[in-house]
């Protein structure tokens, strides 16, 4: 079965960090480019970030460039978000997403909440 | 950056009607890459229309997408309790990939 399964969030105060993973299974990781989306409470979609296949090729939202950065660990089928300066409007549930060949997103992970607040 | 706007904001219909949803983009979008997703309350997103009008994998054929430059159009030929949800279109431009604010479709 083709899933991704996300993990890392949790309460943190404004200006700090955590670190987001999700957990590839069911197809070959190393094949497919990837992306995080992420929903604020009762809000609409925004999409984060993109990595090619390789990890040579990395694109962020104006939102959280410079702040975040995403990486992925092909050999362990993971995918990474390190987010750091954390605000308040970063608070939502983080989604994994797979890059579908014309840029969808064909699979979603389950996501994973991340609560900034002091 | 390319804004997608869709309206209506609500749709209040029954089970059996028909729901058209629209998406307008600030500029023209490639149709090859404007998406639809539906997604339930609690739920991930799901993929339901790439490429502006093909349906993905699993997709009941009731789901239908249409569209070139600036407007697109999801359609639901006859609505199921399942399809009672909130909907949103997505666009792939300039490295970017932005979402409209959703259409949520709700029971009449």
């Amino acid at each position: 079965e083709v899933q991704l399964v996300e993990s890392g969030g949790g309460l943190v105060q404004p200006g700090g960090s955590l670190r987001l993973s999700c957990a590839a299974s069911g197809f070959t990781f190393s094949s497919y480019e990837m992306n995080w989306v992420r929903q604020a409470p009762g809000k609409g979609l925004e999409w984060v970030s993109y990595i090619s296949s390789s990890g040579s090729t990395i694109y962020y939202a104006d939102s959280v460039k410079g702040r975040f950065t995403i990486s992925r660990d092909n050999a362990k089928n993971s995918l990474y978000l390190q987010m750091n300066s954390l605000r308040a409007e970063d608070t939502a549930v983080y989604y994994c997403a797979r890059d579908h060949l014309l840029r969808a997103f064909d699979i979603w992970g389950q996501g994973t909440m991340v609560t900034v607040s002091s | 950056e390319i804004v997608l706007t869709q309206s209506p904001g609500t749709l209040s219909l029954s089970p059996g009607e028909r729901a058209t949803l629209s998406c307008r983009a600030s500029q023209s979008v490639s149709s090859s890459y404007l998406a639809w997703y539906q997604q339930k309350p609690g739920q991930a997103p799901r993929l339901l229309i790439y490429g502006a009008s093909s349906r993905a994998t699993g997709i009941p054929d009731r789901f239908s997408g249409s569209g070139s430059g600036t407007d697109f159009t999801l359609t639901i030929s006859r609505l199921e309790p399942e399809d009672f949800a909130v909907y949103y279109c997505q666009q792939y431009g300039s490295s970017l990939r932005t979402f409209g604010q959703g259409t949520k479709v709700e029971i009449k």
